[in-house]
Parts: C-alpha cells; structure tokens; sequence
C-alpha cells in the first residue's frame, strides 16, 4: 500500500517570498491533517479535513497560510508571504476517518523541509 | 502549557540495553495514548495506539503501559538497536483533538 506522499521534500525561499506543498494521501482515506513541526518540537495541527471539509483549522495563521482539498483528495499548503519563523518541516497525514477516535492509525508523510531565509 | 509531558528529553543508551520513556498527560477527557518513532529527517511512524480499558501493548521490542488513573505511560525499548536511534513522541487523543509531547530524543551507541 502506498503510503502519504508529499513534495517538495526540501525548499529554500527567501523572507516575503511564497511557497506551496503538495499532499496526495492513502488511498480512500478521508481525513486530511497538515501540521508544522519546528525543530525539537512535537507536530502542531494547522488545518484538519474531512473529505473536502474543513474540520479544525483553529491554529492555522490565515493571514499567510491557506490550504485546500478541492476534490477531497489531494491537498495543496501555501505560505505567503514566508516568514523566518515559518522555518520547520510541514507533515501531511491522513487516516480513515477522525482522528479522536480510538484505533485509527495516523499515517504520516516524510514531509517538506521549508527553510526561510 | 503543553497537555503531554515527556521525559527525559534525551539520553544516550548502549546498544543491548533497556530504556524506559515516560509521558505525563493532562488532556481531558481521554480517549487513547499513541506512541510515534520518527527517525531523523522522517515522518513519524506509530508504534502502538492504547484506549482507556488497556493498560500494556507490545509491538515487537516496544512496550507501551498506560496508567490512566494517574494519567502516565510509559515506553520500554528491549535490547536497544542502533536503528532505535530516534525521537519517540507520545500523542494523547481527546475530545475530538490530538495533543502531541515534544518527544524523547533516543540515542543508541555501539
């Protein structure tokens, strides 16, 4: 079974300058995370969907993030404009259904390093 | 002030060893404690899920405990293997939300 994909792996941009990461998850599952983990640090939930509902994007700063799951799918995480402190590796993970429940496995993604310079 | 507690932050352990992790949690209600193994430079990878009623779990040489009374687990490592070299995070699940530790940084040296 193929597992979460994510690109790109690595991006270097500059300060003000945008960026976009792409999810694509296993196959059939519904729910949709993406978290920002900062260097020792555990992951932060930035946005939660449900197919292609959102369901939790409380501490998503949408002044310069926004995220997508149009076809309730794939998923798209942009930045912009980037700052410094958006330096941190973004995981993408998905699960069968909602994550409070017991038993349901999270997948994660290897994740996209972003480095903001 | 973070809901999962672990500890130590990090340590160095012999290969062959034991080591034991511990997680504090204060996240209510509870629903289910996981224990996550991400290597560096990896997505994390889970190790064992528990729900309230069970209070061990085992896959392969980790060993995960719950004590939901005093709301601690804990993650023993048998036999330490180099590959064991990781960050071990505990993530607690309630109320429709995850709460993640920040992990236990796992050395293993020949």
């Amino acid at each position: 079974e193929a597992g979460v994909a994510q690109s790109p792996r690595y991006k270097i941009i500059e300060k003000r300058q945008s960026v976009a990461f792409w999810c694509n998850p296993i196959s059939g599952h519904a729910t949709l995370y993406w978290y920002q983990q900062i260097l020792g640090q555990g992951p932060k939930l930035l946005i939660q969907f449900q197919n292609n509902g959102v369901v939790d994007d409380s501490q998503l700063p949408k002044d310069r993030f926004s995220a997508e799951r149009l076809k309730g799918v794939d998923s798209t995480l942009k930045i912009q404009p980037a700052k410094l402190e958006d330096s941190a590796v973004y995981l993408c993970a998905s699960s069968l259904n909602s994550k409070g429940r017991p038993g349901n496995t999270i997948y994660f993604g290897e994740g996209s390093w972003l480095t903001v310079v | 002030k973070n809901q999962v507690e672990q500890s130590p932050q990090s340590l160095i352990i012999l290969e062959g060893k034991n080591c034991t992790l511990q997680c504090n949690y204060t996240v209510s209600p509870f629903s289910n404690l996981r224990w996550y193994k991400q290597d560096t430079g990896r997505g994390p990878v889970s190790l064992t899920i528990m729900t309230f009623s069970e209070n061990t779990k085992s896959n392969g040489r980790y060993t995960a405990t719950l004590d939901a009374d005093t709301k601690q687990s804990s993650l023993h490592i048998t036999a330490s293997q180099l590959s064991d070299s990781a960050s071990y995070i505990c993530v607690v699940g309630g109320n429709n939300r995850l709460a993640f530790g920040k992990g236990n940084q796992v050395v293993v040296i020949p």
